[in-house]
C-alpha cells in the first residue's frame, strides 16, 4: 500500500527564513510525487511535481529515492507563503495525500 | 471557465439517510475524482470516474458509490449515513492522457450527518 507521512503539522518561519516542509512516502516503485498548496479560503491546487524539476513561487521539490522523501524547500519565506502544503503520491489514477502541514510565515 | 463546481456547498442529513453529490469538472476534462477530506486530514481517495466508468477505488465501503454522465460531470451516493461520514467531499477533474492528469479541485461539498 502506498503511504505519504507529513510529520509536521504546524511548521512557524520567520519572514525571509528558509523553510523545509518534509514529505516521507512509502511505495515500492517508481513514485509520481506532488506537492499541492491550500492559501486560506481558496481551493486545493497544484503547487509542483517533481518529474518537471520546476521552481513554482520559489519552491523546489527533490525525490530522494533512497531516502524515500520529497521534502519541499524555498530559501527564503515570504508572508504569502502562509498555506496549507499538501505532498502527494499518485499511481495507477489513484492519489494518496498526506496529513498536510501548515506553513505559518511570521512578519 | 468556472473551473469544477460542486453542489449543494453545505448539507445536513441524519443518520440512515442518503445524500447525493453533484459535481461539473472543468471545461475540457473527461475524468472526475472524487475525495472525502475529515476535519485536519488530507484529502482521501474514494474513487474515479472515466468514460462513464468507475476506473479506480480506494479503501471506502459499497455505500459509496458514483456516476459519471455522458457530458462527464458526476454524482457521489453515500447510503446509510453514518457519523463518521461527516466530511468536505471534494471533487477534482482532469484531462486523461495530458501531462501527469493534473487534477483541478472544486471548492467541497460540505456534508454534516446528525
Amino acid at each position: 500500500a502506498q503511504r505519504v507521512t507529513q510529520p509536521e503539522k504546524l511548521l512557524s518561519v520567520f519572514k525571509g527564513a528558509p523553510v523545509e516542509l518534509k514529505c516521507n512516502y512509502s511505495y515500492s516503485g517508481s513514485p509520481e510525487l506532488f506537492w499541492y498548496v491550500q492559501y486560506s479560503r481558496q481551493r486545493l491546487q497544484l503547487l509542483l511535481r517533481h518529474i518537471s524539476r520546476e521552481s513554482i513561487k520559489g519552491f523546489t521539490a527533490d525525490l530522494n529515492k533512497g531516502e524515500t522523501s520529497f521534502h519541499l524547500k524555498k530559501p527564503f519565506a515570504q508572508e504569502e507563503d502562509s498555506a496549507m502544503y499538501y505532498c502527494a503520491l499518485m499511481r495507477y489514477q489513484k492519489v494518496t495525500f498526506g496529513t498536510g502541514t501548515k506553513l505559518q510565515v511570521i512578519p | 471557465d468556472a473551473g469544477v463546481t460542486q453542489s449543494p456547498t453545505h448539507l445536513i442529513k441524519t443518520r440512515g439517510q442518503q445524500v447525493t453529490l453533484r459535481c461539473s469538472p472543468k471545461s475540457g476534462h473527461d475524468t472526475v475524482s472524487w475525495y472525502q477530506q475529515a476535519l485536519g486530514q488530507g484529502p482521501q481517495f474514494i474513487f474515479q470516474y472515466y468514460e462513464e466508468e468507475e476506473r479506480q477505488r480506494g479503501n471506502f465501503p459499497d455505500r459509496f458509490s458514483g456516476h459519471q454522465f455522458p457530458n462527464y460531470s458526476s454524482e457521489l451516493n453515500v447510503n446509510a449515513l453514518l457519523l463518521g461520514d461527516s466530511a468536505l467531499y471534494l471533487c477534482a477533474s482532469s484531462l486523461d492522457g495530458r501531462f501527469y492528469n493534473e487534477q483541478f479541485f472544486g471548492p467541497g461539498t460540505r456534508l454534516t450527518v446528525l
